[in-house]
Order: structure tokens, then sequence, then C-alpha cells
């Protein structure tokens, strides 16, 4: 069975510039989180979703949004980038609503010049 | 909001050596769970506890949680090479919107050869 796959692997934006992030979770998976991962503040929760709804969210700027697609696929977008976006962005999936243990894909490699 | 804190943040042992990393917490739990991650990749979940377990084994690994101290302990017997990585604990944290894996600063071990 095929893991987690987060594209692109890395990503180099400028401040200003928007980003959208792929993630496609385990097959029959249908709870997809995002986290951001950054050496001074660690993994942090970003939000879940869950049958095409958000479930839960973070305490991140409204900037941060996503969305799920019926097929469980789910995108993260970041507008007006910071450079303290600069980031690996891990998406994660699991069965369910709140189920565990999550399943991570490798991250998307976030730079912001 | 940090939930698990790891202690020590690093550690750096030689191969056949054991490992041992603790995590405490703040609030209540119903499971704690602890995740490896590899430079640049994602993680890897490696065990989960329940409240109502004091101990787990997997393999090589040992996984205590002590409730009343709202503390854990990961322990890696017989370390390699291999085990080089950064092994965090997380809890989930319930809030107003959800509930929320909130994970901890990491223990960063380094098995040398």
């Amino acid at each position: 069975k095929a893991g987690v796959t987060q594209t692109p692997r890395y990503l180099i934006k400028t401040r200003g510039q928007q980003v959208t992030l792929s993630c496609s979770p385990i097959s029959g998976h249908r709870s997809v989180s995002w986290y951001q991962q950054t050496p001074g503040q660690g993994l942090q929760f970003l939000f879940e979703y869950f049958s095409e709804t958000q479930r839960n969210k973070g305490n991140f700027p409204g900037r941060f949004s996503g969305r799920q697609f019926s097929n469980s696929r789910s995108e993260m977008n970041v507008s007006t980038l910071e450079l303290g976006d600069s980031a690996l962005y891990l998406c994660a999936s699991s069965l369910a609503e709140n189920s565990q243990p999550q399943h991570f894909g490798d991250g998307t490699r976030l730079s912001i010049l | 909001s940090q939930q698990g804190e790891e202690d020590p943040q690093a550690l750096s042992i030689q191969e056949g050596e054991n490992a041992t990393m603790n995590c405490s917490y703040k609030t209540s739990i119903n499971n704690l769970q602890w995740y490896r991650q590899n430079s640049g990749r994602g993680l890897v979940h490696l065990i989960l506890i329940r409240s109502n377990e004091r101990e787990k084994h997997s393999g090589r690994l040992r996984v205590t949680l002590d409730t009343s101290k709202k503390s854990s302990s990961l322990l890696i017997t017989a370390s390699r090479a291999a085990d080089t990585a950064s092994y965090f604990c997380a809890t989930a944290q319930s809030t107003q919107a959800g509930t929320a894996l909130i994970f901890g600063k990491g223990t960063t071990l380094s098995v040398s050869s």
C-alpha cells in the first residue's frame, strides 16, 4: 500500500506570493492533518480535514487555509507569504477523524526568499 | 502550545548501548505516542500506549507511562547507527474545535559505530 504522498518536495517562493501544497493520503484513509515544522517552534498543528470539512484548526493566521476533496486528497494554501513561513510542511493521514496513529508523508520544504 | 516536552534534547551514544528518552506532558490523556523522524523525512509512528497501560514493548523499543507523574519514557535497547534520528512524543489535546495531536520538541539521538 502506498504511503502518504506530498508534492512538491521542495519549493522556493518570495515574500508576498502564495503557494499551494498537495497531499494524497493512504488509500482508505479519510482524515488528513497538516503540520508546520520549524527549528524554533517545532511541530505545530495547522488543521485537520475529514469528509471534505475542516474539523479542527490550530493557532495560525487566516493566510493558512486548506481543503479536502471527495477522494480525500488535500491541499494547503498559504497566501501573502512571509519569511517566517519557511518551514517543513507535513501532511498526515489516518483512517477516521481523530483516529490514531497518524501516518506522515515526507513533507514539502518551503523556503521564502 | 507544547503538550509533551522531551528530555534530553540531544543524546549521543555508541552502538550497542541503550538510549532512554523522557517525555512530560501537562493535561490528562487518552494515549501517548512516540514518533521517529529521520533527517529531512516525515515522522514514523513507533508505538502508542494507552492511559490504562503502564508498559508496552515493540521489538527493541520499550515505552512506559506514569499518568500520576504525567510522564513517559522510551527505551531503545542495543542501539544501532540506523536509530540515529529525532524522537517525539505526542498526545491528543482536546480543544473547542476538536482534537489535535500535540508534539514535544523532540530528542535528537546520535548513535555512532
